[in-house]
């Protein structure tokens, strides 16, 4: 079945740094991808939607200059997440629909540890 | 702004027991989502809802959505231990946006 997987799983990074979580759809085209973000015992909250080929919509209250998305192609976009501070440290988890049908994909997830 | 809230956020019941998880939200929609998560994980479909009236079941586990009251439930039947894990709903404008409600943190006594 469809697929859509995040890379890293993990990744702990400095303060100050930027870290970079990339998001593919496995077996399908995604126009559209979705960038959700969730605290420790939270629930998730839409960051913003990533449009190929086209900048990024974001929601309200999400800097797009510290949260920087790229869809450059039909099956991978990329969160950065630039000048990290501690309190980015979370849970981002990324969606995607193929063209048709019903069924939303939601990636594994990415623990963002800044330090 | 789609709000979308749980209730109880926090639930604690014996095995063999039944209890809803109640999903409420504020503007129209007909698609409605459950999910559960276990810690440290992504989330698990459940069930897709599309339709006012819409009831699915799946082991111990049945939603139904009311759109005219901006409703969805998700009901546990005789609950077991492996049930344990935090469940959210989720409501899609015609943007292909989710939004999440609150959570419902579940907790099986043996």
């Amino acid at each position: 079945g469809a697929v859509v997987s995040q890379h890293p799983s993990r990744v702990i990074c400095k303060s100050g740094t930027s870290v970079k979580i990339e998001c593919r759809s496995l077996d399908f085209q995604a126009t559209t991808m979705f960038w959700y973000r969730q605290f420790p015992k939270q629930s998730l909250m839409l960051m913003a939607t990533s449009n190929e080929g086209s900048k990024a919509t974001y929601e309200q209250g999400v800097e797009k200059d510290k949260f920087l998305i790229n869809h450059a192609s039909l099956t991978l976009s990329t969160l950065t997440v630039t000048s990290a501070h501690p309190e980015d440290s979370s849970f981002y988890i990324c969606s995607a629909r193929p063209g048709s049908g019903n069924t939303i994909y939601f990636g594994e997830g990415s623990w963002l540890t800044v330090v | 702004e789609l709000k979308v809230e749980q209730n109880p956020l926090f639930l604690s019941m014996q095995e063999g027991k039944n209890y809803t998880i109640y999903c409420n939200y504020s503007t129209t929609s007909d698609r409605l989502y459950w999910y559960r998560q276990d810690p440290g994980k992504s989330l698990e479909s459940l069930f897709v809802l599309l339709s006012n009236g819409a009831v699915k079941q799946e082991g111990r586990l049945m939603a139904s959505l009311d759109t005219k009251a901006r409703l969805s439930t998700l009901h546990i039947t005789a609950a077991v231990h492996d049930l344990s894990a935090t469940y959210f709903c989720a409501v899609e404008n015609t943007g292909n946006q989710f939004y999440f409600g609150t959570g419902t943190s579940l907790t099986v006594i043996p």
